[in-house]
């Protein structure tokens, strides 16, 4: 079955240190995204990448940083330096820049 | 920014009954999709619209594109328990997604008891 996994399902962390989210998709998707959700909030977008080897910053990118070595892949780290890293993070792809997006089942992230 | 206002914010629904929630924006919109989220999944795509006036229905949802491009509505008929969740319009400006669409606050289908 063809889709975006996202792993780990929860994860904690205390605060001041780095932790990476999981992201992979086996769709064979140009465009893949990071979002984080928050109660009562729109999704919000961290970093998006439209290619191999290319991403860009999003909306809210302070304090998180990715990378993208394989096409399948687009992990996220957040850093110490984010200030309210408690959240919902939500990694999609798509098949290309003008298509709609296909969403992972999310990471719920808790710092304490 | 761009904004997104999404109405209304929660709601309780009976079985059987027909649903509705809608979608504005503060500028003109391109592109409309629907997405569902159940508790602690990702959001899945219900409905894509395209054009202004267009008319869109997946099994019971019907989803309209306002035909002056600031809105968006969508309509759930003969509401099932399965129907909770959270509903999300997203809109983008112009026909590329990416980083240009942007999300409404959701809307919370509750079951009536």
């Amino acid at each position: 079955d063809g889709g975006i996994t996202q792993s780990p399902k929860y994860l904690f962390r205390k605060e001041g240190q780095n932790v990476t989210l999981s992201c992979e998709q086996n769709l064979n998707h140009d465009a893949m995204y990071w979002y984080r959700q928050d109660p009562g909030q729109g999704l919000r977008l961290i970093y998006y990448s439209q290619i191999v080897n290319d991403f860009q910053k999003g909306d809210i990118a302070e304090g998180y940083s990715v990378s993208r070595e394989k096409k399948e892949s687009f992990p996220l780290t957040v850093t110490s330096a984010q200030k309210n890293p408690t959240a919902f993070y939500l990694c999609a792809s798509s098949r290309s820049y003008n298509s709609p997006l296909h969403f992972g089942n999310g990471t719920r992230l808790t710092v304490t | 920014g761009q904004q997104l206002n999404q109405s209304p914010q929660s709601m309780f629904i009976q079985e059987g009954e027909d649903v509705s929630m809608n979608c504005t924006s503060s500028s003109i919109f391109n592109t409309w999709l629907w997405y569902k989220q159940d508790p602690g999944e990702g959001p899945v795509l219900l409905i894509a619209l395209y054009k202004a006036g267009e008319l869109t229905s997946n099994g019971r949802l019907t989803a309209q594109f306002g035909i002056t491009r600031k809105d968006s509505f969508l309509n759930i008929s003969a509401s099932i328990p399965s129907d909770v969740g959270i509903y999300f319009c997203a809109g983008a400006p112009r026909m590329e997604y990416g980083n240009k669409l942007v999300f409404g606050a959701g809307t919370i289908l509750r079951v009536k008891s």
